[in-house]
């Protein structure tokens, strides 16, 4: 069975810090991979996906980016944190072999705090 | 307009009561639909997924989808407190991409 991982599940950062997500999959081969952000009342926001190593899309332009070293492996970066940065950081992977649903499935989040 | 509404809630129900869930969209070139359940802290695991109209029963879930009126329903019977949990629907537009409500929270109070 596929398993996803993120981690750390917590992270309090200052201000203008960097910062490193990391977000692995297992039990499946070549899967497309997203990074989602989740604020209060306003749903999950896409920020990016990626459907090959070192193959990136970018939905929102921000603070903000992504790479994928490895077929399992996705980052999510930042060079300088920002106060609006914060919010709970969600991975999730599709099987790109699935026909026609674009059904995802969410790791356990991380959730960040910039002070 | 967004292209999903969903009512946030909360939702207070006693145990044992039918709950249902909803999502308009605007959208009509959405075909796959999915509610997903999400536990406080937690990431959202998925519960149900349909294509196209008409209903898709999971134990105590149905999932209902009515595209002439843009509108999804999630119905759970016999709620239960483990029930409690903030409801995500979510359809497809098209490629990579899935549009999220932003959530429903349900209280199952015992």
């Amino acid at each position: 069975s596929q398993t996803i991982h993120q981690w750390p599940a917590t992270l309090v950062q200052p201000v203008g810090s960097p910062l490193s997500l990391e977000c692995t999959v297992e039990g499946t081969s070549n899967p497309n991979l997203y990074w989602y952000r989740q604020a209060a009342g306003r749903g999950l926001q896409l920020l990016f996906y990626s459907v090959g190593i070192g193959q990136i899309s970018s939905e929102v332009p921000q603070n903000l980016s992504a790479s994928r070293p490895q077929d399992r492996q996705f980052i999510l970066s930042s060079k300088k944190l920002l106060l609006s940065d914060s919010g709970f950081y969600l991975c999730a992977w599709k099987s790109p072999g699935e026909a026609g649903t674009d059904t995802q499935y969410f790791g356990p989040g991380t959730r960040l705090t910039v002070l | 307009q967004k292209e999903v509404e969903q009512d946030p809630g909360p939702l207070s129900v006693p145990e044992g009561a039918i709950v249902s869930l909803n999502c308009t969209y605007s959208n009509s070139a959405f075909q796959y639909f999915m509610w997903y359940r999400q536990y406080s802290r937690k990431g959202p695991e998925l519960l149900m997924y349909t294509y196209s109209s008409g209903n898709k029963e999971d134990g105590r879930f149905t999932a209902q989808v009515d595209k002439s009126s843009k509108y999804i329903s999630l119905f759970i019977r016999d709620s239960q407190p483990s029930d409690s949990a903030t409801y995500l629907c979510a359809m497809n537009p098209g490629f990579q991409k899935l549009v999220f409500g932003t959530g429903t929270r349900l209280l199952v109070s015992p």
